[in-house]
Formats: structure tokens, sequence, C-alpha cells
């Protein structure tokens, strides 16, 4: 069953400092996608990144990349010279195809990010 | 930009209430989404569309059913709302039916069942 899976509840970095947060999937199917996803105390979901599973070069964004490692089934966002405005929730997240029209979205449990200053 | 609508940020009905959590898009996607958010749980799919009149079951149906009469709108039904449906409520939509295709959300709705 497909599945996504992010071990850390909250973390702490210091403001300027680089991030990693973590997340590992599962499933059988050879075309995928990953997503990242920011959520702020407002509760809007931001989208952040994207990586499909035959892209050849890390996702990147900005300060956000992508660390994807196929062969491991993960997919960790880092972050760059974090900022006071990053403090938020973060969910990983894959989709997946249902009877050949994709888009279905599974997430995890989401990781809260608060950056010090 | 895509912009996602949802009808209320913040909802408190009574246990038995008819709910309805209405939500519109602006950038003509055949795709839209309902998700519940639990804290510890992440987002959970309840129902998604593919085209008008279209609907399929996502994860956690139970309790909930949807109507998709126009293309933009996109409705989420609590027949008879119970204080286990307490929770936040985002709506989502997407372009196309493709992997590559980015959900886009709405700021939720946070539904208090009393």
């Amino acid at each position: 069953a497909q599945k996504i899976t992010q071990t850390q509840p909250g973390m702490f970095v210091q403001e300027k400092e680089a991030v990693t947060l973590d997340c590992t999937y599962d499933t059988s199917d050879p075309s995928y996608g990953l997503f990242w996803y920011k959520q702020p105390s407002s509760g809007e979901m931001i989208f952040l990144i994207y990586q499909g599973s035959y892209d050849q070069q890390n996702a990147t964004e900005g300060r956000y990349s992508l660390n994807f490692q196929k062969a491991r089934k993960s997919a960790n966002l880092v972050i760059s010279a974090s900022q006071l405005g990053d403090s938020a929730m973060y969910f990983c997240a894959m989709d997946i195809r249902v009877d050949n029209q994709g888009g279905k979205l599974i997430f995890g449990q989401g990781t809260e990010l608060s950056v010090k200053p | 930009d895509v912009k996602v609508t949802q009808s209320s940020r913040y909802l408190v009905k009574r246990t038995g209430e008819k709910v309805f959590l209405e939500c519109v898009q602006d950038m003509d996607h055949e795709n839209m989404f309902w998700y519940r958010q639990d804290p510890g749980l992440g987002l959970r799919l309840i129902y998604f569309s593919y085209d008008v009149k279209m609907k399929e079951k996502g994860d956690i149906p139970e309790g909930y059913s949807v109507s998709r009469e126009k293309k933009e709108r996109f409705s989420l039904i609590l027949e008879s709302a119970s204080t286990n449906q307490t929770s936040m409520y985002l709506c989502a939509s997407s372009p196309s039916g493709s992997t590559a295709d980015t959900q886009y959300f709405g700021p939720g709705t946070r539904l208090t069942v009393l």
C-alpha cells in the first residue's frame, strides 16, 4: 500500500542555518510525484516543491531543495538559510494515479518547524 | 494566480444538523478534492471529483457526501453532523490527471460540532 512517513513531529533550527525535514515513501507504482507543502498558522497549504519519479536531478526552488534518493525511497526537504517566516507545519505528499486518472495525494503526518532568532 | 475559496473560515454547528461546506475555484480546473486535517494524522482524502457530476470516494468518505453541479464548485455535505466530525476541512483543485499537477488549496474551514 502507498504510504508517506514523516518521523519528526517537531524540529527547531536557528535562524540563517539550514534544516532537513525527513520524508520516506512506499509505493510499487513506477510513476509517481512527490510534493512538499507548507502550512503556516493561518491554515492555508502552500505548495513548495515537486519531484517526479523519473526526474534525474533533484528539484530546487529558491531556498528549497528536495534530496531525492529513489533507492532509499526518501524525499527530504532541505531549507537553506532559515528565516523566521519559515516557522510552520510542513507536509510531504505523494501523487498516485487512480484508474489512470492521477492526482490523488496522500500526505504524511507533518513536521512542525520552529525557527529561533 | 490560482484562487480557491471556501465559504467559511470558522463554523460552529450542533449535532444532527446538516452542514454544507462550499468550495469554488476560478482556474477552470478539472479536479477538485476535499480533505480533513486532524493533529498527528496529516490530511486525509474524503472525496474527489474529476469532472462535473462525477465523484469518487477517498479514504474516509463515511458520514460525508459531495456535489459537483458546476465545474468551479465542489460542495461537501455532512448529512447529520457528529462531534467526531469536528476538524479542519481543506478543499483543493488541480488542472489535470497527470502526476505532475500540483493541487492548490483553499484557506480551510475549521468546523466545530457541539
